[in-house]
């Protein structure tokens, strides 16, 4: 049974940094596309990462140089790396498996709160 | 980057009547556009890829249309159980944007 269970969230403070982890299970996380997508209080989604198959990483231009996506294969685990948080990140972090792109299984998700 | 804009932002229609989203993209997507259902509370579900494929499991009711720049999400006769948040993504390349969305009432 294919799985995707996110952890790592919580309250942080302005400046802050956060690592999110997305342990995988029922398939294999270095074959596939995996993304993480987040969604604020009350708004729509907004896609913030993908790590292709391959390695290559691209990010929302809202997000670029504060967080890094990775993926650890021994462990089946995609992470998000999130440093300088501001207030706007504040959301439920989704990761989610892509298909050929669409994102077409999606994890329980993880809420962060960046405040003081 | 490549912008996503769906129409209209929210919607209400009684039980049975047929409803349409509308999501075009301000450039050429060919047909890298998906589209997802977010029932209030939980975890959004893909409905659509490639602009008309209907996932495994998803009632027929729903259908898409499009290609380029101009897409269509359907349900042909709306349930209940169809209240929702629908989502509309383009994925061609990077950054994967999603339109802003359209909730869907029951009047």
């Amino acid at each position: 049974e294919v799985q995707l269970v996110e952890s790592g969230g919580g309250l942080v403070q302005p400046g802050g940094s956060l690592r999110l982890s997305c342990a995988a299970s029922g398939f294999t996380v270095s074959n596939n596309y995996m993304s993480w997508v987040r969604q604020a209080p009350g708004k729509g989604l907004e896609w913030v990462s993908v790590i292709y198959s391959g390695g290559s990483t691209y990010y929302a231009d809202s997000v670029k140089g504060r967080f890094t996506i990775s993926r650890d294969n021994s462990k089946n685990t995609l992470y998000l790396r999130m440093n300088s948080l501001r207030a706007e990140d504040t959301a439920v972090y989704y990761c989610a498996r892509d298909y050929n792109g669409e994102h077409g299984f999606w994890g329980q998700g993880t809420l962060v709160t960046v405040s003081s | 980057d490549i912008q996503m804009t769906q129409s209209p932002s929210s919607l209400s229609a009684s039980v049975g009547d047929t409803v349409t989203i509308t999501c075009r993209a301000s450039q050429g997507i060919s047909s890298y556009l998906a589209w997802y259902q977010q029932k209030p509370g939980k975890v959004p579900k893909l409905l659509i890829s490639a602009a008309s494929t209907l996932q495994s499991g998803v009632p027929s009711r729903f259908s898409g249309s499009g290609s380029g720049t101009d897409f269509t999400l359907t349900i042909s006769s709306l349930q209940p159980e169809d209240v929702a948040t629908y989502y509309c993504q383009k994925y061609n390349s990077a950054p994967w944007t999603f339109g802003q969305g359209t909730k869907v009432e029951i009047k």
